[in-house]
């Protein structure tokens, strides 16, 4: 079957530090990837996109990755602090459209 | 810019009766809105697609009957539970893209609207 899979633990690090969180897929090949931001009881807010010929992204602190051939993303954090602390979901292109599936999301804690 | 606005942002309603969400893009026209749930701990689940002028499309599972949902302009959309029953609380999401159909369009999200049904 087809899934979109986020650690379901959080990962809790401390200021200062990178935070890496990952999500896999199987048995889809997106176009693109995209990871949000959501804060408790809140919507979730585009950080970035990134597509399936593009191997990395940066923007300020942020870095993705994007790895195909492992159907893997990874979503860094450098310099971590404590306002990054939310939930961070991924989506992506299940169905060829710009309308993504999302994943369930990692938290992440930064502690002072 | 590209705010997109939610109202009610909390709601709580007895069973049996009906609640109208509006989503509303501030600085925009949003040709197309999406309507999404979403239970604890879990992801967003997309409900429907909403077209300004014509009808919603909806996800395999979600009762159109059931969900009514009205996008009269290009910054306006609504969702209406009808006959609410209290597995329908959850938190109900709407964005809105200032692309419509190109693929890499970034969704920018309502702040969300908490429903429970008592």
């Amino acid at each position: 079957s087809q899934k979109i899979e986020q650690n379901s633990e959080a990962l809790n690090i401390q200021e200062g530090k990178t935070a890496t969180l990952t999500c896999n897929y199987t048995n889809y090949s997106p176009a693109y990837l995209q990871w949000y931001r959501q804060d408790p009881g809140r919507g979730p807010v585009f950080l970035l996109l990134i597509r399936e010929n593009e191997k990395e992204k940066r923007k300020e602190r942020l870095k993705v990755t994007f790895d195909t051939t492992l159907k893997q993303s990874l979503f860094h954090i450098t310099a971590s602090q404590p306002a990054d602390s939310a939930t961070y979901l991924c989506a992506l292109d299940t169905r060829g459209s710009y309308i993504p599936t999302f994943g369930r999301g990692t938290s992440l804690i930064v502690h002072p | 810019g590209a705010v997109v606005s939610q109202h009610p942002s909390r709601v709580i309603c007895k069973s049996g009766t009906s609640v109208k969400i509006e989503c509303r893009s501030l600085d925009f026209q949003a040709t197309t809105m999406f309507w999404y749930r979403q239970f604890p701990k879990q992801s967003l689940m997309l409900m429907a697609t909403s077209n300004e002028g014509s009808k919603a499309t909806y996800e395999q599972g979600v009762e159109k009957d059931k969900f009514l949902i009205n996008h009269a302009s290009l910054t306006l959309s609504t969702l209406t539970v009808t006959s609410a029953h209290p597995e329908d609380s959850s938190f109900y999401i709407c964005s809105a893209t200032r692309n419509a159909g190109q693929k890499f369009a970034e969704q920018y999200f309502g702040p969300g609207t908490r429903l429970t049904v008592t």
